[in-house]
């Protein structure tokens, strides 16, 4: 059973466009959301994470939207260049340290 | 910091072979995974670590998987015998327990067994 569920599978954008990636989940015990970012080759990297406490965090071009009623959450990527071009995966954690993750979302950004 | 290390990088093995993985975490964090990812399957998780000590193995696919770690900066994940549908890339990563700071992932190991 999938504990997020991720969308969309694949993504492609216009360079300078708006990158949107979307996450839900069911567990209400899930503290803590981050966004992994993965390169071909290269291990998942930490990009941003947000607790849901708050309903966005903006670190640069990139934002999570947390909506904890509807238990979703979403990462955006505004300005997109060519170098986001990568694998997404968001992620829930629930007090211990076992991380859930989502299927992930192959961005492409059209130069 | 040189981040999580781990080697070998890559690994080519024939079948009925052992293979050892190995995985060195962050110094400071207390907690230890071991990942596969392939593309059927995405990440997995296989096992972790709290304190060198294994919490939830049920990640691990048989018990030709087996998973050690003797000390706060040193891991195993050995494969005996391999097999080739084990090819995948392997993850390790490490984070503060309870820390909710995230983890951090090292470059993998990329298996094949022929």
């Amino acid at each position: 059973q999938q504990q997020v569920k991720q969308s969309p599978q694949s993504l492609i954008v216009q360079k300078g466009g708006i990158s949107i990636i979307n996450c839900a989940y069911e567990n209400t015990a899930f503290d803590y959301f981050p966004w992994y970012q993965q390169f071909p080759g290269k291990g998942p990297a930490l990009l941003i994470a947000i607790r849901p406490d708050v309903s966005e965090k903006k670190e640069g071009r990139f934002t999570i939207s947390f909506n904890k009623s509807a238990k979703q959450f979403s990462l955006h990527i505004m300005d997109s260049q060519p170098g986001d071009s990568a694998t997404y995966f968001c992620a829930a954690l629930a007090g211990a340290n076992n991380l859930f993750f989502g299927t992930g979302t192959r961005l492409t950004v059209i130069p | 910091d040189a981040g999580v290390i781990q080697s070998p990088r890559h690994e080519v093995t024939e079948m009925g072979q052992e293979v050892t993985l190995r995985c060195k975490p962050i110094s400071g964090h207390n907690s230890l995974f071991w990942y596969r990812q392939t593309m059927m399957r995405g990440l997995e998780l296989l096992i972790y670590f709290n304190n060198n000590v294994p919490i939830d193995d049920s990640g691990m696919p048989e018990d030709r998987f087996s998973a050690k770690m003797p000390n706060a900066s040193f891991s195993t994940l050995k494969i005996q015998p391999s097999e080739p549908r084990d090819s995948a890339v392997y993850f390790c990563a490490s984070s503060l327990y309870r820390g909710g700071s995230g983890q951090y992932f090292g470059p993998g190991t990329r298996l094949t067994v022929t």
